[in-house]
């Protein structure tokens, strides 16, 4: 039972335009959600996150939105540059249990052309 | 600035041998983690320490061992290993704060033949 989906293995787009990425869930327990940029033969690196009582979270070129009621959140990226080009992953953190366990989405392959 | 470290980086096993992954990190962290990544099913968390002296199971500890062998260490061990463990391992940290976020070394690719 996937508890965090990300629906669209891969994404291309034009540089300079907007990325949206997109990640649905199932458990209304999770209180926080994070966005991870993995690069070939790397670890994945902390991108953004946002707290379940929030609706927005904005760093720079990154926004992520949280619609709590569609139990949906997205990542856009503004504008999109080559370098960006990686495959990102959405998890979320349980509320309950301690650990600060994340389960993870099966992630989105952007890539971002000239 | 070496942050989360594992080792070895590869590796090639026959179906029956064990091994053990190393992880050590620098940051002072409490909590570590093992998770593997396969294709088209994410990052998968095996096991976790959320403090020195303590392990606790994933989604999908079977087959596995984990040790917490200080602060710093969290080794994860096959004991008899079998072509469904082919992976790639990641070892991470938490620094404790709210966020959230995991701090992840480079990898281990696993594979069992």
């Amino acid at each position: 039972d996937q508890q965090v989906k990300q629906n669209s293995p891969s994404l291309s787009v034009q540089e300079g335009r907007i990325s949206i990425l997109n990640c649905d869930y199932t458990n209304s327990m999770f209180d926080y959600f994070l966005w991870y940029k993995k690069y070939p033969a790397e670890g994945p690196t902390f991108l953004i996150s946002i707290s379940s009582i929030k609706d927005k979270n904005e760093d720079g070129r990154f926004t992520v939105f949280l619609n709590k009621s569609a139990k949906h959140l997205s990542l856009h990226i503004v504008p999109s540059q080559p370098g960006d080009s990686a495959v990102y992953f959405c998890a979320a953190r349980g509320s309950t249990g301690g650990g600060n366990k994340l389960t993870f989405g099966t992630g989105t392959q952007l890539k971002v052309e000239l | 600035n070496a942050g989360v470290t594992q080792t070895p980086k590869f590796q090639v096993l026959k179906t029956g041998q064990s091994m053990t992954l190393q992880c050590a990190q620098d940051m002072n962290h409490n909590s570590m983690y093992w998770y593997r990544q396969d294709p088209g099913m994410g990052l998968r968390l095996i096991y976790y320490s959320a403090s020195e002296g303590t392990t606790d199971k994933g989604e999908v500890p079977n087959g596995y061992n984990v040790s917490r062998l200080n602060k710093r260490e969290f080794s994860l061990r096959l004991e008899s290993a079998a072509p469904s463990q082919t992976s790639v391992y990641f070892c991470a940290s938490h620094r404790g704060v709210n966020t959230g976020e995991l701090f992840f070394g480079e990898g281990s690719r696993l594979t069992v033949l």
